[in-house]
């Protein structure tokens, strides 16, 4: 069965400072990847996905994110946070051939002054 | 990035009514729409799958019969809550895909706070 990992269920960082939110997953074949970020009573917004090609991606906001097939993760880093980036971030997953969403549990950010 | 609309944002209504919620793609042609609930502090649930012009797909444990869904359009998609009980309260989003298949990316929209009292 498909399913996605976010081990954490918080991150806290610093402004300024570099940032990395984990997910691993596990599906067979081939997997879609995506990420998104969701701020208070707000719906989900899209970050960055991966199809397939060069394995760092790079979304919205400065965000970007790594694939990695051996070690089957697929983490969103920012090379420095701001306070505005809190919120809470969502992984997620497709199986080939299916269009339905795996959802990580989400892991909230919080960046601090 | 394609923008997806949801109506009303929040709804409060007590126990035994009905309440329908809209979801609609205002800028691209959703062949498929996806409804999920989101309890606090939680993941997101999907409930079903609609596509524009056949029944939808309703995940296991989701009650059909309970949260009807119709895609009458490539641009609007509709949950209804019949009967709602107040253990249906709950955020409800929706999203949106468009022909790309799989590869497609799902645009959510902006939920619909449900409270029954």
């Amino acid at each position: 069965a498909q399913s996605v990992a976010q081990p954490e269920d918080q991150v806290n960082v610093a402004e300024g400072n570099p940032l990395t939110v984990k997910c691993t997953y596990s599906v067979s074949g081939n997997p879609y990847l995506f990420w998104y970020v969701q701020y208070p009573n707000r719906g989900l917004q899209f970050l960055l996905k991966y199809i397939t090609g060069d394995n760092l991606v790079k979304g919205s906001y400065g965000f970007e994110a790594e694939f990695n097939k051996s070690q089957t993760s697929f983490h969103l880093k920012k090379p420095s946070a701001l306070v505005s980036d809190s919120a809470l971030y969502f992984c997620a997953v497709k199986a080939p051939g299916t269009d339905k969403l795996i959802f990580g549990t989400g892991t909230r950010l919080q960046v601090f002054p | 990035g394609a923008v997806v609309s949801q109506h009303p944002s929040r709804v409060i209504c007590k126990s035994g009514t009905s309440v329908k919620i809209e979801c609609r793609s205002l800028d691209f042609q959703a062949t498929t729409m996806f409804w999920y609930r989101q309890f606090p502090k939680q993941s997101l649930m999907l409930m079903a799958t609609s596509n524009e012009g056949s029944k939808a797909t309703y995940e296991q444990g989701v009650e059909k019969d309970k949260f009807l869904i119709n895609h009458a359009s490539l641009t609007l998609s509709t949950l209804t809550v019949t009967s709602a009980h107040p253990e249906d309260s709950s955020f409800y989003i929706c999203s949106a895909g468009g022909a790309g298949g799989v590869q497609e990316t799902q645009y959510f929209g902006p939920g619909t706070r449900l409270l029954v009292l």
